[in-house]
């Protein structure tokens, strides 16, 4: 089964771009790619997920590599509420399976 | 809308005791799931289901049993309650469980103690 990688932790400082790496190299060619966070105590909130191209949302964009091993979500101004942790989830069939997690922590 | 909802919050089971955790929805979504996360790890598939009647098992599913006799409810059963099974549960749905899943309401979660 396909798996994802993410660092355990990042830091970023408020208002600046924040780049959350994931790596898929055993995806299969059918497989979406979700991220979804998790703030302490919560369920985990749906961000974006994309299948080949680039997408952009309100909240974040997600950045799929050409040959779709790796990819990157990409928060254009970070703010002390996006602190949580962000999930790389990869979509087999009907299931969704995810990751570690990387722990984000914004400094104000 | 009430969203998602799971009850109890909290509970603590004895070794060997079944219990059921309920999950209910007021979005008429069609998927419903069950995940377990366990301390400092990512969420785990338990089992699923893409409609009233039909379920599926995820990557964890020995020791828990669903049933989905409606569009609203999809409880999780744990038959003989185990410590390995101490976790907090969560249920989540979403409109549909064809193509691209979309986005997946989760509940507040269970948080299960098995001593």
């Amino acid at each position: 089964d396909a798996k994802t990688t993410q660092p355990n932790s990042m830091e970023s400082n408020e208002e600046e771009p924040v780049h959350l790496p994931c790596n898929h190299s055993t995806i299969s060619g059918t497989d979406y790619i979700h991220w979804y966070r998790q703030l302490p105590s919560q369920g985990p909130e749906y961000v974006i997920h994309g299948l080949t191209s680039n997408v952009n949302n309100r909240m974040a964009s997600l950045a799929i590599a050409e040959d779709r091993k790796s990819s990157t979500l990409i928060l254009h101004r970070a703010t002390l509420r996006d602190a949580a942790v962000y999930y790389c989830v990869f979509q087999g069939a009907q299931k969704l399976v995810f990751g570690q997690g990387t722990r984000l922590t914004i400094n104000p | 809308n009430a969203g998602v909802t799971q009850t109890p919050k909290f509970q603590v089971l004895k070794t060997g005791q079944s219990m059921t955790l309920q999950c209910a929805q007021d979005m008429n979504h069609e998927y419903m799931s069950w995940y377990r996360q366990d301390p400092g790890m990512g969420l785990r598939l338990i089992h699923y289901s893409v409609g009233a009647g039909i379920t599926d098992q995820g990557e964890v599913p020995n020791g828990y049993n669903v049933s989905r006799s409606t569009t609203e409810d999809f409880p999780l059963r744990l038959l003989s309650a185990a410590p390995s099974q101490t976790s907090v549960y969560f249920c989540a749905s979403s409109y549909s469980g064809q193509g691209a899943l979309e986005t997946q309401y989760f509940g507040p979660g269970t948080r299960l103690l098995v001593l």
